[in-house]
C-alpha cells in the first residue's frame, strides 16, 4: 500500500511564475512532512518540512501547505527559475520513527 | 564537514555476482540509512543504525541482502547473488539525535546495475 502518493509525474511551468506541487497521504500519524529536491545522479537535498501541528511554512520562494483534514499538502514555488528544475519528493517521519516514507515524485521543468 | 560519502558511485555487475557498496557518515552522525531508488519511484527505505546497531530492517531487504555498521562509523550493504531486479540507486543517509524536520542528510548515491 502506498502511504504517500504523488499523482502528478510532472509538471512545466514558465520562469517566472508559480509551480505548485501537489502530495497526498494516508496515515494520520506521521508527525512532520518533508519536501525533497533531486538531480539526476544526485541524492536527495532537504528543501522544505513542516509539523503537523502547523498548516503553512514558508522559507524564501518555497512554502509548504498542509491540510491535515484532506490529508493533502503542497509545495509552491516562486518565482519559479530554471535552476529548480529537478524531481520533487514529498515524504513523511513519525517524530519518534527512524525511516522517511517517500511519494514516487514529481518532475518539474522550468522553461526559461 | 565533508557530507555523506558513498562508494562506488556506480556498478556494473553480472547476474549472480556479488557487490558491496560503502557508506561513510557525516562524522559524529550516530543514525544510519540505507534506501533504494528504482527509476520513476521515490526512495525506499531498507535499513537502519543507530551507532553499530542495527534496529529496523525492511521487508524488502531480503536474506540476499546484509549490512553492517562495525564501530558505528561507515557501513557495508552487501548484495549476494545479484538479480536484475536488484538494479536500482542504493542511498545512504545520515543523521544525528531524534528528527527535527531537516536533520536526515543523503549521500550521491550508488548506481547498481546488473546485467
Amino acid at each position: 500500500d502506498q502511504q504517500v502518493k504523488q499523482n502528478s509525474p510532472s509538471l512545466s511551468v514558465q520562469e517566472g511564475r508559480i509551480s505548485i506541487l501537489n502530495c497526498d497521504y494516508t496515515n494520520s500519524m506521521f508527525d512532520y512532512f518533508l519536501w525533497y529536491k533531486k538531480y539526476p545522479a544526485e541524492g536527495p537535498t532537504f528543501l522544505i518540512s513542516i509539523s503537523s501541528i502547523k498548516d503553512k511554512n514558508e522559507d524564501g520562494r518555497f512554502t509548504v501547505f498542509l491540510n491535515k483534514s484532506a490529508k493533502h499538502l503542497s509545495l509552491h514555488i516562486v518565482p519559479s527559475q530554471p535552476g529548480d528544475s529537478a524531481v520533487y519528493f514529498c515524504a513523511t517521519i513519525k517524530a519518534a520513527g527512524n525511516k522517511l516514507t517517500f511519494g514516487g515524485g514529481t518532475r518539474v521543468l522550468v522553461k526559461p | 564537514d565533508t557530507g555523506v560519502s558513498q562508494n562506488p558511485r556506480h556498478k556494473i555487475t553480472k547476474r549472480g555476482q556479488n557487490v558491496t557498496f560503502r557508506c561513510d557518515p557525516i562524522s559524529e552522525h550516530n543514525r544510519l540509512y540505507w534506501y533504494r531508488q528504482t527509476l520513476g519511484q521515490g526512495p525506499e527505505f531498507l535499513t537502519y543504525f543507530q551507532n553499530e546497531a542495527q534496529l529496523e530492517k525492511s521487508r524488502l531487504l531480503s536474506d540476499r541482502f546484509s549490512a553492517e555498521r562495525p564501530k558505528g562509523s561507515f557501513s557495508t550493504l552487501e548484495i549476494q547473488r545479484t538479480e536484475q531486479g536488484d538494479s536500482a540507486m542504493y542511498l545512504c543517509a545520515s543523521s544525528s539525535g531524534g528528527f527535527s524536520g531537516n536533520t536526515i542528510y543523503f549521500g550521491e548515491g550508488s548506481w547498481l546495475t546488473v546485467v
